[in-house]
């Protein structure tokens, strides 16, 4: 079984200053990681994801994000943020098991990053 | 621009009513997914469908009915819906081949209002 929690459910910012969101997972097998952005009203879409490698995973719209195995965490990080980045943030794992060819992937609650102009 | 199409956008119904929500995906993709998302909340798993063939029902009541009539359409047929069945309804699809991410491509989604 596997878990993800986002403890800030509310990140207010200012426009162009830095932002972390943060996410720690639980999981008895390797997973892999993945940041979703919600904005009002559409579906997910993809920020960026982590399979293996390198730790630091560069996705788009100049967002970023660290593995750290240690800690179970993988932050999400922005240096400068816009009045666009406003949106819900979800982080997800999914396990390397694949089973009945489809992996069932497990989302945190989710952070609303409210970037205040 | 997504790649995965969910028709309609929005739709009203009342609780008597027989309607379907419908998706389609051109990537080559063999495994489909029903979420429903409430406000505020993390989207939830009510479907999975792997090759055409039903993989998961998450214990979802039968008032939601879901068809993969092939590899690029899933529909989800709604009968006797209940208010609190109000929600986005999204559908997402992924690959299945060996090496399989778990990445979901996702549809903007249905808005139902059920009334």
């Amino acid at each position: 079984a596997q878990s993800v929690t986002q403890l800030d459910s509310q990140v207010p910012v200012f426009e162009e200053a830095p932002v972390e969101l943060r996410c720690n997972y639980s999981s008895s097998v390797s997973v892999y990681l993945f940041w979703y952005v919600q904005y009002p009203n559409q579906g997910l879409q993809l920020l960026l994801k982590y399979l293996s490698g390198s730790t630091l995973v560069k996705g788009i719209n100049g967002f970023e994000a660290e593995f750290n195995k240690s800690q179970t965490s993988f932050h999400l990080r922005k240096p400068s943020v816009h009045i666009s980045d406003t949106a819900e943030y979800f982080c997800a794992v999914s396990d390397h098991e694949n089973s009945g060819g489809y992996q069932k992937v497990t989302f945190g609650t989710g952070t609303k990053l409210q970037v205040i102009p | 621009d997504t790649e995965v199409t969910q028709t309609p956008k929005h739709l009203v119904m009342g609780m008597t009513n027989k309607k379907s929500l419908k998706c389609e995906q051109h990537m080559g993709h063999r495994a489909m997914y029903w979420y429903k998302q409430k406000a505020k909340k993390p989207p939830e798993l009510m479907f999975v469908y792997s090759y055409e063939k039903l993989s998961i029902n998450e214990s979802v009541p039968s008032r939601f009915s879901p068809e993969c009539p092939n590899s690029s359409l899933l529909n989800l047929h709604l009968h006797a819906l209940q208010p609190e069945d109000s929600a986005l309804y999204l559908c997402a699809s992924s690959q299945v081949r060996t090496g399989n991410t778990g990445e979901l491509f996702f549809g903007e989604g249905s808005r139902l209002t059920v009334l």
